[in-house]
């Protein structure tokens, strides 16, 4: 299956700082990244869609000068969490999206576990 | 509004001891279903598409099929290195996100 990396997997910070988190597609070119947050024992929820050279939508209640998402090239996704604070940490986990043959297939990062302090 | 209902919640199963993962879902208009496989800190990790009812998927010990409103994951002969997270997702016709469910988590002892 297709790779998708993300970076950092861990990371701490004080609350006030902002963080960067990275996505990238390795072996194939995504037009659409997908952006989740998982909480303990909870399931994957959407927060944004990211396409290449447009801005990401956000589902509803996700802030999005909070979570500023930027999609420069068809391997490589970003977010940054600006001004974080203890609520932010969890466990964000980026998809790519494969169209093969009509198929739209999402293959997922490793994720990233935010602990802010 | 687009629904997916995992059940049981945890199953605990002997090594050897077959059973089954049910997804419910509810989708205006189905493009496709999907499982996952989720370790502990870990991303998902594809498992199956499913796009149509009536069709079904094999790799290994797993076997998926799909209904009009219900998947299934068949596990045959578990072994322990099967404990993991089942996550069901399903995507609309309306677009690519992924509407996930809250997963089963599998264990499966010696």
């Amino acid at each position: 299956g297709a790779v998708v990396s993300q970076h950092p997997s861990r990371v701490i910070c004080k609350s006030g700082t902002s963080v960067k988190i990275e996505c990238r597609s390795l072996d194939f070119q995504a037009t659409t990244m997908f952006w989740y947050r998982q909480f303990p024992k909870q399931s994957l929820m959407l927060m944004a869609t990211s396409n290449e050279g447009s801005k990401a939508t956000y589902e509803q209640g996700v802030e999005k000068d909070k979570f500023l998402i930027n999609h420069a090239s068809l391997t490589l996704s970003t977010l940054t969490v600006t001004s974080a604070h203890p609520e932010d940490s969890s466990f964000y986990i980026c998809s790519a999206s494969e169209l093969t043959g009509g198929k739209n297939i999402q293959y997922f990062g490793a994720g990233t576990r935010l602990s802010v302090l | 509004e687009d629904q997916v209902t995992q059940s049981p919640e945890a199953l605990r199963l002997q090594e050897g001891e077959s059973s089954s993962l049910n997804c419910s879902y509810t989708v205006s208009g189905l493009r496709g279903l999907f499982w996952y496989r989720q370790d502990p800190g870990k991303g998902p990790e594809f498992l199956f598409t499913l796009y149509s009812a009536g069709e079904e998927k094999e790799k290994e010990r797993l076997k998926a099929t799909l209904t009009k409103k219900e998947s299934f994951l068949h596990i045959t002969a578990p072994k322990p290195e099967d404990s993991a997270t089942y996550l069901c997702a399903v995507q609309a016709h309306s677009g690519y996100a992924l509407n996930f469910g809250k997963g089963t988590s599998l264990l499966v002892t010696p």
